[in-house]
């Protein structure tokens, strides 16, 4: 089955500690990109992801980092959490393009205390 | 900056009313065009979208969109809405269709459909 994986999907947390939120696709797509969804703000893309190797700046970039070694992954980083990144996260992935649609995961709800 | 504009944040409805859902965006080139709806508690999901072509695109469900290029428009519709209907709906564009491109949502409208 098609699909982009999350994990994980919900996790609470502190301050200062580092935490990563995999993706994984297995539909061997070049582009992937991570959102931020919250109420009355939409969503705003964190990173994105053209190619392996390949990452450049969404709208939110500050606070998160990405990394894309492997066509299939691309994991989001947050080396130091703070409370203003409680959100809700999507991983999304898609064929080359920008005419295609994109893929989403289930989600990751993050609330950082 | 490109950006999108969904001007309905919430919208109410009853069973079989009409629906539009209003989307602008501010870009003069070249444009694709996405409807993305959001069941509670769910991810997004592809209603339909437009690249070339036909400005009206049909979708999934009974949706249908209108791209009207002199308005930088993109309204969704449905004919008669059904209470499964309620979600929430965003409206997203990129630019291009090779090269670096990124994708750029409205902040959505959220449809609750009274039984």
């Amino acid at each position: 089955e098609a699909q982009v994986t999350q994990n994980p999907r919900y996790l609470i947390t502190v301050t200062g500690k580092k935490l990563t939120v995999t993706c994984s696709q297995n539909m061997n797509h070049e582009y992937m990109s991570w959102y931020r969804q919250d109420p009355g703000l939409g969503l705003r893309q964190i990173y994105y992801s053209m190619n392996v190797e390949v990452t450049d700046k969404g709208d939110v970039p500050e606070g998160y980092k990405v990394s894309r070694k492997e066509k299939r992954n691309f994991p989001l980083i947050l080396e130091s959490p703070s409370p203003n990144q409680t959100s809700l996260y999507f991983c999304a992935s898609s064929s080359g393009g920008g005419h295609q649609p994109q893929h989403f995961g289930d989600g990751t709800r993050l609330s950082i205390l | 900056a490109q950006s999108v504009s969904q001007h309905n944040h919430h919208v109410i409805l009853s069973e079989a009313a009409s629906l539009e859902l209003g989307c602008n965006y501010s870009y003069g080139g070249t444009v694709n065009l996405f409807w993305y709806v959001q069941y509670p508690g769910q991810h997004l999901q592809l209603l339909l979208k437009y690249f070339s072509g036909d400005p009206l695109v049909k979708g999934i469900k009974g949706f249908e969109a209108e791209f009207i290029k002199s308005k930088f428009s993109f309204n969704l519709r449905k004919p008669s809405v059904q209470w499964s209907d309620t979600a929430e709906y965003f409206c997203a564009v990129t630019t291009g269709t090779s090269g670096t491109y990124k994708y750029i949502f409205g902040t959505g409208t959220r449809l609750k459909v009274l039984a």
